[in-house]
C-alpha cells in the first residue's frame, strides 16, 4: 500500500518563527509536490521537486523554500511565518497520472 | 497559465444521480483528473481522462470532451458517505503537476 506520511497534524507556530513540515514517501516516486489549501481556493502548488536536490517553484512561491536531500523526502520551509501563512499544507507525490497524498499539516501563526 | 471552473455546491439526495462540471482552459493539454476529499483527509485519486469519452469505474464515471474543454464526474446511488468535495484538475509540465479547481462540495441528503 502506498504511503506519504507528513511530519505533523497539527502546528502552532508564533510569527517570525522558522517552520519546516516534513514529507516522506515510500513508493520510490521521482517527483514529490508541496500544496495549500485554503477554503474556496483549492489547492495551490507552492513548489515541486522532480529528481534530488532538483527543485522548481510553483503558482505561489513567496515566502517559502524547499529542501530535497533524499529521493524520499522532501521539505517545505516557511523562512519567516506569517499569519497568511496559515494554511493546511498537503505533500504529495506522483505515480503516473495518479498524485498520492499525505494527511496534511494544520498550520496556525498567530 | 492553467484555470478551471467548477460550480462551488451540489446537493442530491441518497440514491440519485449527480453530475458535477469543469471547464478548463489550459496552454497544453494531457487530461483531466478528479479527486475527492472528505472533510479532514486527504485527497484521493478517482480518474484520469486523456482522451474523449466516458470511463466507468463503478458507481463513478469521468467524461472528456476536448474540442469543449469540458469534463464532468457522474456518481450513481449516491450514498451518504459520497459527501464530499471534488475537484477537478490538470496536469502540466514533466512532473505533471497539477492545477486544481476550486471544488465541489456535494452533499447527499437522505
Amino acid at each position: 500500500d502506498v504511503k506519504v506520511t507528513q511530519s505533523s497534524r497539527y502546528l502552532v507556530k508564533r510569527t517570525g518563527e522558522k517552520v519546516f513540515l516534513e514529507c516522506v514517501q515510500d513508493m520510490d516516486h521521482e517527483n514529490m509536490f508541496w500544496y495549500r489549501q485554503d477554503p474556496g481556493l483549492g489547492l495551490r502548488l507552492i513548489y515541486f521537486s522532480y529528481d534530488v536536490k532538483m527543485k522548481e517553484k510553483g503558482d505561489i512561491p513567496e515566502g517559502y523554500s524547499v529542501s530535497r536531500e533524499k529521493k524520499e523526502r522532501f521539505s517545505l520551509i516557511l523562512e519567516s511565518a506569517s499569519t497568511n501563512q496559515t494554511s493546511m499544507y498537503l505533500c504529495a507525490s506522483t505515480g503516473g497520472e495518479t498524485q498520492y497524498f499525505g494527511p496534511g499539516t494544520r498550520l496556525l501563526v498567530l | 497559465g492553467q484555470s478551471l471552473e467548477q460550480p462551488s455546491e451540489v446537493t442530491a439526495v441518497e440514491g440519485a444521480i449527480v453530475q458535477i462540471n469543469c471547464t478548463y482552459q489550459t496552454s497544453g493539454f494531457y487530461g483531466l483528473s478528479w479527486y475527492q476529499q472528505h472533510d479532514g483527509g486527504a485527497p484521493t485519486f478517482l480518474s484520469y481522462n486523456a482522451l474523449d469519452g466516458l470511463e466507468e469505474t463503478g458507481r463513478f464515471s469521468s467524461f472528456l470532451s476536448r474540442s469543449d474543454s469540458y469534463g464532468y464526474l457522474l456518481l450513481q446511488e449516491l450514498q451518504m458517505k459520497d459527501s464530499a468535495s471534488y475537484f477537478c484538475a490538470v496536469p502540466s509540465g514533466s512532473a505533471r503537476q497539477l492545477t486544481f479547481g476550486s471544488g465541489t462540495q456535494l452533499t447527499v441528503l437522505p
